[in-house]
């Protein structure tokens, strides 16, 4: 199983372009979430999904968007990229939908995203 | 909203010696506590979890947590570490009625040199 994957690795935008981060998991988790992480402050929940077809804010949603496509794919999008929004950007899941906050979440590599 | 401190952003510690990385967290309302571990160029992955029963936790590989419910901590501890041990390591708390959502620490980056 590859677990928890994550596209592209690194990307570079200038101010005002759009991308979207693609994200996959093969675990049949029902959770799934996206963070960014800066240094000096951990990582910070964006956006999370309880179950396909559900999405919800989290901390910092602010200049981000996202889609629970299917059970498998979560993707995040800038529509209109910033340099504040220069972070890696971490996908992960999680087994439940019990919003329990047992469960452990399974971390993707990582996105190195730098917003020129 | 729950916060989490981790007290040291960088430990240096040599090979075989003890070390003690701290985490305190700001609600008293029930939580989960974790710790994950991140190696360079790596997502992070779980360490060790209390979620009940007895407040000591232990990993794998020899490190262990202590959950203090008075003092709102949960520090993590390894009796010798290994230089294989070098990585971030990022303390975590779920709040039991806030769904799914989980606070991370800003991370203590622990150096082990030889």
């Amino acid at each position: 199983n590859a677990g928890v994957t994550q596209t592209p690795k690194f990307q570079v935008l200038k101010t005002g372009q759009s991308m979207t981060l693609q994200c996959a998991q093969d675990m049949n988790h029902n959770s799934m979430y996206w963070y960014r992480q800066d240094p000096g402050m951990g990582l910070r929940l964006i956006y999370y999904s309880a179950s396909e077809g559900t999405t919800d804010k989290g901390e910092v949603p602010n200049g981000y968007n996202v889609s629970r496509l299917n059970k498998r794919e979560f993707s995040l999008r800038l529509e209109s990229a910033a340099p504040s929004q220069t972070s890696v950007y971490f996908c992960a899941s999680s087994e439940g939908t019990s919003g329990s906050g047992m469960e452990t979440q399974y971390f993707g590599p990582g996105t190195r995203l730098l917003v020129l | 909203a729950q916060s989490v401190t981790q007290l040291d952003s960088q430990v240096p510690v040599f090979e075989e010696a003890p070390v003690e990385l701290r985490c305190n967290y700001s609600s008293s309302v029930s939580v989960y506590l974790f710790w994950y571990v991140q190696y360079p160029n790596q997502g992070l992955q779980l360490l060790l979890k209390y979620l009940s029963g007895s407040t000591l936790v232990e990993s794998i590989n020899g490190f262990e947590a202590e959950f203090n419910k008075s003092q709102t901590s949960f520090h993590l501890r390894k009796p010798s570490v290994h230089i294989s041990d070098t990585a971030e390591y990022f303390c975590a708390v779920s709040d039991r009625y806030n769904f799914n959502k989980f606070y991370f620490g800003s991370g203590t980056k622990l150096n082990v040199k030889p």
